[in-house]
């Protein structure tokens, strides 16, 4: 899997857009882009992924470059419950082979939401 | 709530001591996997079973043990631990090894060894 890279920290205000990077730049072409949050003293929560395209869902939006070497996740409107750390993970996909369904975790980016 | 209950959600445990920790999951998976996540270090990759068959065991130690009786179980069995094996452990069930880049995520057991 490729190596991926976050800030280590970022702060947002309530009712504001989150937007958290994430560099993956020896990403493959079978590589997903995946990201998960966990809140403090809980497990890890899918959020999104994808592979080419920008994402949306209920959660954020993915929105990866067309390189694919960096992607970043959108809270569109960040509340205090959205304070975590956002983990951002390159993984391939299952597409034409067996994928072995490994998640590696790195330290990820702690979001903090403030009043 | 994720569908991935954990039992004990804490334990304290001596060096001597045998405990079990308890994963069940309801929502029809068939992978399940355990996870270390120590203080200030990514979540570890313990042991992955796929339809009851344990697939991967990343280099733990034996006196950590798991057993996965059916798809909807999944125990860790612990014996004579040490202080730096203090952490929390957190089981996940993905729909298939396969499809294990989406898994969902019980709310660990957080394991005091003293």
């Amino acid at each position: 899997d490729a190596k991926t890279t976050q800030p280590p920290s970022m702060d947002c205000a309530e009712g504001r857009a989150a937007n958290l990077p994430c560099n993956h730049s020896t990403i493959s072409g079978n590589e997903y882009v995946y990201w998960y949050r966990q809140i403090h003293s809980q497990g890890p929560q899918y959020i999104i992924h994808g592979l080419k395209n920008n994402e949306t869902n209920e959660m954020a939006s993915l929105i990866i470059t067309e390189d694919r070497k960096s992607s970043t996740l959108i809270l569109p409107h960040a509340t205090l419950r959205d304070t975590a750390v956002y983990y951002c993970i390159a993984s391939l996909t299952n597409a034409g082979g067996t994928s072995y369904g490994k998640l590696t975790f790195g330290q990820g980016t702690i979001l903090t939401v403030h009043p | 709530e994720t569908g991935v209950t954990q039992t004990p959600r804490h334990l304290v445990m001596g060096m001597t001591n045998k405990k079990s920790l308890k994963c069940e999951q309801h929502l029809g998976h068939n992978a399940m996997y355990w996870y270390k996540q120590s203080a200030k270090k990514p979540l570890e990759l313990m042991f992955v079973y796929n339809f009851k068959e344990q697939t991967e065991n990343n280099s733990v130690p034996s006196r950590f043990s798991p057993e996965c009786p059916n798809s909807s179980h999944l125990f860790l069995h612990l014996h004579t631990l040490q202080p730096e094996d203090s952490a929390l452990y957190l089981c996940a069930s993905s729909q298939d090894q396969a499809e294990g880049r989406t898994q969902y995520f019980g709310p660990g057991t957080r394991l005091l060894v003293l």
